[in-house]
């Protein structure tokens, strides 16, 4: 069963602007993760935020987790067209399991 | 480091035959995962291993399902026999946990195997 959920389900948005996608989830962790998509490959790590953080940074991208409502953000700013892809979140809880999301699929049109 | 692999990229296979996945993790990583994805279902945990041990198999369809990882540079998943709605892309995952679910840092995937059951 999947134990987060992403919103939007599809976004497309204009090369430069930002987009932010929502992620919830159920039960507690230990850490939430976001990762990339890109058509018919693999999936890639950007970046992993613990329960005890609440907000972290990595070149355009920025994370937020508040854990009383159980829920993440992930801000991409100044898109590309590159950046068009399906972004996870993942959670794991203790035990070491890391349970996807259904993901947001991101079009950032040129 | 190159990276998680997996071999083969594809494989297309007759219904009711074996299909053996391989997957070679990053080296010093000491957690692999197999994970499963669909269109209908996304992605989905099929087995774990921490230190070549597994620890969790729930996600395992069925009895048709198997996982090995012998040593800590090497795992398979073996489906016998294989059905059309074993078809799907399946990944493997690798990670470094530092003490009991802590980690170092996110998972690293390969590639994919796309699998084809007709």
């Amino acid at each position: 069963s999947q134990q987060g959920e992403e919103d939007p389900q599809a976004l497309s948005i204009q090369e430069g602007e930002n987009a932010t996608m929502n992620c919830s989830y159920k039960t507690s962790i230990n850490n939430l993760q976001w990762y990339r998509q890109n058509s018919g490959r693999g999936l890639v790590h950007l970046i992993l935020i613990r329960s005890n953080e609440r907000e972290k940074h990595s070149g355009r991208l920025r994370v937020t987790l508040d854990t009383s409502k159980k829920s993440s953000s992930l801000l991409i700013t100044a898109s590309r067209a590159a950046d068009t892809a399906s972004y996870f979140c993942a959670t794991e809880a203790s035990g070491s399991r890391l349970t996807f999301g259904e993901g947001t699929q991101l079009t950032v049109n040129p | 480091d190159a990276g998680v692999i997996q071999s083969p990229r594809h494989e297309v296979t007759e219904m009711g035959q074996e299909v053996t996945l391989r997957c070679k993790p990053i080296s010093g990583h000491n957690s692999l995962f197999w994970y499963r994805q669909t269109m209908m279902r996304g992605l989905e945990l099929l087995i774990y291993f921490n230190n070549n041990v597994p620890i969790d198999d729930s996600g395992m369809p069925e009895d048709r399902f198997s996982a090995k990882m012998p040593n800590a540079s090497f795992s398979t998943l073996k489906i016998q026999p294989s059905e059309p709605r074993d078809s799907a892309v399946y990944f493997c995952a690798s990670s470094l946990a530092v003490g009991t679910g802590i980690r170092s840092g996110g998972y690293t995937f390969g590639s994919g195997t796309r699998l084809t059951v007709v």
